[in-house]
């Protein structure tokens, strides 16, 4: 079954504690994405990665990392240096080309202890 | 910069009601549009595209219309049932911007009563 898997649902965060949300893809798509989004916000861009083994800042990259190991993964670390982290953080890939959507997960709920 | 703005909400109907949602755009290129929608606890799912001035997208009894000259692709259903009650983002692509990830508008919320 063809699509994105976000790891895990639910997540919780101790004061002072790094946590690595997990998304992977089994649709061959080279770009993948990053986003927050807040109760009654639209969505604001983290992370995203055009390729493996690179990956590029978006609007609100502090207090967060990434990596791009491989093709198929592409997890986001929510450091203790992001002060308000509760939200609801959803991943996505694209296609190439202009006229391609983005998929996306089904998101993570991250919340503080 | 390239921008979507959407009408703010909610939205409140009744059910068989008729639903416009306006979106707006803003892009120096040849943009790409989308609307997704998001029910409650879940991501975006792809509703409806355009990929070019004139075109029509349409699924689900939702249409848009990609209108140049006004710069807009405004979300329609004739007869909305309370199952549509969810968040609709409009949204653009256009090569160039941050890996050519979509900007979004700030969605508006629909609330459909039986």
């Amino acid at each position: 079954d063809g699509g994105i898997t976000q790891s895990p649902k639910y997540l919780f965060r101790k004061e002072g504690q790094n946590v690595t949300l997990s998304c992977e893809q089994n649709l061959n798509h080279d770009a993948m994405y990053w986003y927050r989004q807040d109760p009654g916000q639209g969505l604001r861009l983290i992370y995203y990665s055009q390729i493996v083994n690179d990956f590029q800042k978006g609007d609100i990259a502090e207090g967060y990392s990434v990596s791009r190991e491989k093709k198929e993964s592409f997890p986001l670390t929510v450091t203790s240096a992001q002060k308000n982290p509760t939200a609801f953080y959803l991943c996505a890939t694209k296609g190439q080309g202009n006229s391609q959507p983005q998929h996306f997960g089904d998101g993570t709920r991250l919340s503080i202890l | 910069g390239d921008s979507v703005t959407q009408m703010e909400g909610p939205v409140t109907l009744s059910e068989e009601a008729f639903l416009t949602i306006n979106c707006t755009y803003t892009a120096t290129g040849y943009p790409s549009l989308f609307w997704y929608v998001q029910y409650p606890g879940e991501g975006l799912q792809l509703l409806l595209k355009a990929t070019k001035a004139d075109d029509k997208g349409s699924n689900k009894g939702f249409e848009a219309t990609y209108r140049k000259e006004t710069t807009s692709f405004h979300l329609e259903k004739g007869s909305v049932q309370v199952s549509d009650s969810a968040v609709y983002f409009c949204a653009l692509s256009d090569l160039g911007w941050a890996g050519t990830a979509l900007i979004f508008g700030k969605g508006t919320t629909l609330s459909v009563s039986s």
